[in-house]
């Protein structure tokens, strides 16, 4: 089956510490996304790739950082400067062709909070 | 930044009754999607209106967009419980090239 795969599901930080979120798609899709979402609000656009070894600083990238090593994979890394990390944090990806109307494609989400 | 912004924020209905979301944006669009969200969970697409179309169907779903309004409805005809969720729009701006902003999303209650 194809779709997304983000892990860990839940993921604990301790202050001053560095996590990393993993994403991985098998659908040969070009870009890729991550999203924060805060409770009861919606999605906030942090980076995104269009190509391997290319991202792009989205609305809030302040306190994180991306790689794109691989058309599969786009890990997050939130990085000890972000002060308010707890969120829960949403991978998409898409197809760029032209005409393609099915939209983004969601992983399940990585619930991160800070302990 | 937030470009779509919904209407209204909650709606609680009764099954079988139609449920209808709005969604207004700014900027100019390539196209608008509508998205699902169970709680807790990742976003399912559920379906997409060019800027040059007006209306789209899908099983339940009536897509209306408007764009010298530039706003655009969301209706879900003859709902289930099982429609319990938050439904967000998100635009594909014509200057932002593949990304999406989303809106704040609709959190629809179908009580049985």
């Amino acid at each position: 089956d194809g779709g997304i795969t983000q892990s860990p599901k839940y993921l604990f930080r301790k202050e001053g510490q560095n996590v990393t979120l993993s994403c991985e798609q098998n659908l040969n899709h070009d870009a890729m996304y991550w999203y924060r979402q805060d409770p009861g609000q919606g999605l906030r656009l942090i980076y995104y790739s269009q190509i391997v070894n290319d991202f792009q600083k989205g609305d809030i990238a302040e306190g994180y950082s991306v790689s794109r090593e691989k058309k599969e994979s786009f890990p997050l890394t939130v990085t000890s400067a972000q002060k308010n990390p707890t969120a829960f944090y949403l991978c998409a990806s898409n197809s760029l062709l032209e005409g393609v109307d099915y939209g983004y494609t969601f992983g399940s989400g990585t619930r991160l909070t800070v302990v | 930044s937030q470009q779509g912004e919904e209407d209204p924020q909650a709606l609680s209905i009764q099954e079988g009754e139609n449920a209808t979301m709005n969604c207004s944006y700014k900027t100019s669009i390539n196209n608008l999607q509508w998205y699902r969200q169970n709680s807790g969970r990742g976003l399912v697409h559920l379906i997409l209106i060019r800027s040059n179309e007006r209306e789209k169907h899908s099983g339940r779903l009536r897509v209306t967009l408007d764009t010298s309004k530039k706003s655009s409805s969301l209706l879900i005809t003859a709902s289930r419980a099982a429609d319990t969720a938050s439904y967000f729009c998100a635009t594909d701006e014509e200057t932002s090239g593949s990304r999406l902003t989303f809106g704040e999303g609709t959190q629809l209650t179908v009580n049985p």
